[in-house]
C-alpha cells in the first residue's frame, strides 16, 4: 500500500511569513504532485515533479515554490504567505496512471 | 482540451436507496478513469478504477461504475447507500499521453439520509 504521508497536518500562518509543508512518500513512486482545495472549486495542480531535484509549474503556480530535494520528499514553500492562499494542501503520488494522496494540510493564513 | 463534468454539485438520497453520480469525460485519446472517495478531514481514497475491458468496474464498499465511449461517461452506482457514504466523490481522468496530467472533477457531495 502506498504511503503520502504530510506535515504538518494543520497549520495557522501570519500574512507575510514563510510557510512550509512537507511530503513523504515511501512506494519510490517517480511523480509527486501538490494540490490545493478550496470550496467549489475540486483539486488544483500547484506543482508537480518526475525526478529528483527537478519541478514543474502545475495549473495556478504563482505564489509556490516546490522543492524535491529526493525521490521521496516533495516540500511546497509559500514564501510570503496571503490570506488567499488559506486552503487545505494535498500532497499525492502517482504510479501507472493511480494517484495516492495524503491526509492534506489544513494552512489558515491570518 | 481534456475535462471532467460532474454535473451535480450536492445530491441528497435516504439510507437503503440505490444511487447515481454521474460523470462525464471530455478526451479523444485512451482514458484512465477513477472515482475516489473523499470523507470529512480526510485525503481522498480509491473506489475503483477503469483501464479496458468490461465496462462495469467493481470497487469498495459495494461501489460499481460503468464506463461508456459512446457517451464519454463513467457513472457510479451504488444498489443501496449507508449514512456512512455520506462524502465527497472525485471522478478524475488520467491521460494516457501526458504521464502528469490528472483531471479532477469537482466533486460531488453525498449527503445520506438516515
Amino acid at each position: 500500500e502506498a504511503a503520502v504521508t504530510q506535515s504538518p497536518r494543520s497549520k495557522v500562518a501570519v500574512t507575510g511569513g514563510k510557510v512550509t509543508l512537507s511530503c513523504h512518500q515511501t512506494n519510490n513512486h517517480d511523480y509527486m504532485y501538490w494540490y490545493r482545495q478550496d470550496t467549489g472549486h475540486g483539486l488544483r495542480l500547484i506543482h508537480y515533479s518526475y525526478v529528483a531535484d527537478s519541478t514543474e509549474k502545475g495549473d495556478i503556480p504563482d505564489g509556490y515554490k516546490a522543492s524535491r530535494p529526493s525521490q521521496e520528499n516533495f516540500s511546497l514553500i509559500l514564501e510570503l504567505a496571503s490570506l488567499s492562499q488559506t486552503a487545505v494542501y494535498f500532497c499525492a503520488s502517482m504510479e501507472n496512471t493511480e494517484v495516492f494522496f495524503g491526509k492534506g494540510t489544513r494552512l489558515t493564513v491570518v | 482540451a481534456q475535462s471532467v463534468t460532474q454535473p451535480d454539485a450536492r445530491v441528497t438520497v435516504s439510507e437503503g436507496a440505490s444511487l447515481q453520480l454521474r460523470c462525464k469525460y471530455s478526451y479523444s485519446g485512451t482514458p484512465y478513469l477513477f472515482w475516489y472517495v473523499q470523507y470529512p478531514r480526510q485525503g481522498l481514497q480509491l473506489l475503483l478504477k477503469y483501464y479496458s475491458g468490461d465496462p462495469v468496474v467493481q470497487g469498495v464498499n459495494g461501489f460499481e461504475a460503468e464506463f461508456s465511449k459512446s457517451n464519454s461517461s463513467f457513472h457510479l452506482r451504488k444498489a443501496s447507500v449507508h449514512w456512512s457514504d455520506s462524502a465527497v466523490y472525485f471522478c478524475v481522468l488520467s491521460l494516457d499521453t501526458n504521464a502528469y496530467k490528472v483531471i479532477f472533477g469537482k466533486g460531488t457531495h453525498l449527503h445520506v439520509l438516515p
